[in-house]
C-alpha cells in the first residue's frame, strides 16, 4: 500500500540555526504534499504546502523543497526559535478506489529548539 | 476560515458502553471528512473516510461495526465507538476537506477528541 517515510524521528537544535525534515513517499499519482505542525494534545496545523506542479515553495522561515522523480520532499525552517518546538508531520496525498484524496502521514518529527 | 470543531473534547466513558463524537465545519462544506486515531508519541493513523450521503469507507483492519460513522450534513460527521474498551483509549480527530476548485483541496483538523475507558 502507499507509504511515507519520515527522517529523523527527532531532531535537536540551537535557537537561531535551520533544521531540515526529510521524507519520501510510494505512489507515484501523489500530487499534493502538506506539512503539518503539532503541538501536544492540539490539532495538527497544516504549515506549509506543496503541489506537484512546482519544486520549491517558501513562507517566511518556511520553505519545502519536492523532487518528484525521486519521490521526497522535505522541510526547511531557517533561524529557529523555541516556539518552532513541536512534533512535524509530513503526507502525501494518494487516491482512493473511491475517487476521494486521502492524506498518508509520515511517523513524525519531533522538534526540540534550545534557546 | 477553514475551522473544523469537535465535540466533545474529552470524555470517559465506561467499558461497555457507546460515545458519539462530532465534528463539524463551520465555515465551509465539506462532502469528505476524516476520522483519524492517534496514540500518544506516534503519528495519526487513517480510520476511515466519511462521505456526504453515502456509506463510509474503512480503511483495512478498522471494525466498521464497532466504529459507526454517520455524514448527516455537509458539514457534519460523526462516530460512534460502540461497546467501548479500554484499548479503544486514543485522542480522535476529525478532518474536513475544503476544496479550492482548480487549485485542488485541503484538510483541515479539528481540535481532537480524548477518550478513556475505564
Amino acid at each position: 500500500g502507499e507509504n511515507v517515510e519520515q527522517h529523523p524521528s527527532t531532531l535537536s537544535v540551537q535557537e537561531g540555526d535551520s533544521a531540515v525534515i526529510k521524507c519520501t513517499y510510494s505512489d507515484s499519482a501523489s500530487n499534493y504534499f502538506p506539512w503539518y505542525k503539532q503541538e501536544l494534545g492540539k490539532r495538527p496545523q497544516l504549515i506549509i504546502d506543496i503541489r506537484s506542479n512546482v519544486g520549491e515553495k517558501k513562507d517566511q522561515r518556511i520553505a519545502v523543497t519536492l523532487n518528484k522523480t525521486a519521490k521526497h520532499f522535505s522541510l526547511h525552517i531557517t533561524e529557529t526559535q523555541p516556539e518552532d518546538s513541536a512534533v512535524y508531520f509530513c503526507a502525501a496525498h494518494s487516491s482512493s478506489s473511491g475517487g476521494y484524496n486521502k492524506l498518508i502521514f509520515g511517523a513524525g518529527t519531533r522538534l526540540a529548539v534550545h534557546p | 476560515g477553514a475551522v473544523v470543531s469537535q465535540h466533545p473534547s474529552w470524555v470517559i466513558c465506561k467499558s461497555g458502553t457507546s460515545v458519539k463524537i462530532e465534528c463539524r465545519s463551520l465555515d465551509f462544506q465539506a462532502t469528505t471528512m476524516f476520522w483519524y486515531r492517534q496514540f500518544p508519541k506516534q503519528s495519526l493513523m487513517l480510520m476511515a473516510t466519511s462521505n456526504e450521503g453515502s456509506k463510509a469507507t474503512y480503511e483495512q483492519g478498522v471494525e466498521k461495526d464497532k466504529f459507526l460513522i454517520n455524514h448527516a450534513s455537509l458539514t457534519l460527521s460523526t462516530l460512534t465507538v460502540t461497546s467501548a474498551h479500554p484499548e479503544d483509549s486514543s485522542f480522535y480527530i476529525c478532518s474536513a476537506t475544503r476544496i479550492l476548485g482548480l487549485a485542488g483541496d485541503e484538510q483541515y483538523f479539528g481540535p481532537g477528541t480524548r477518550l478513556t475507558v475505564t
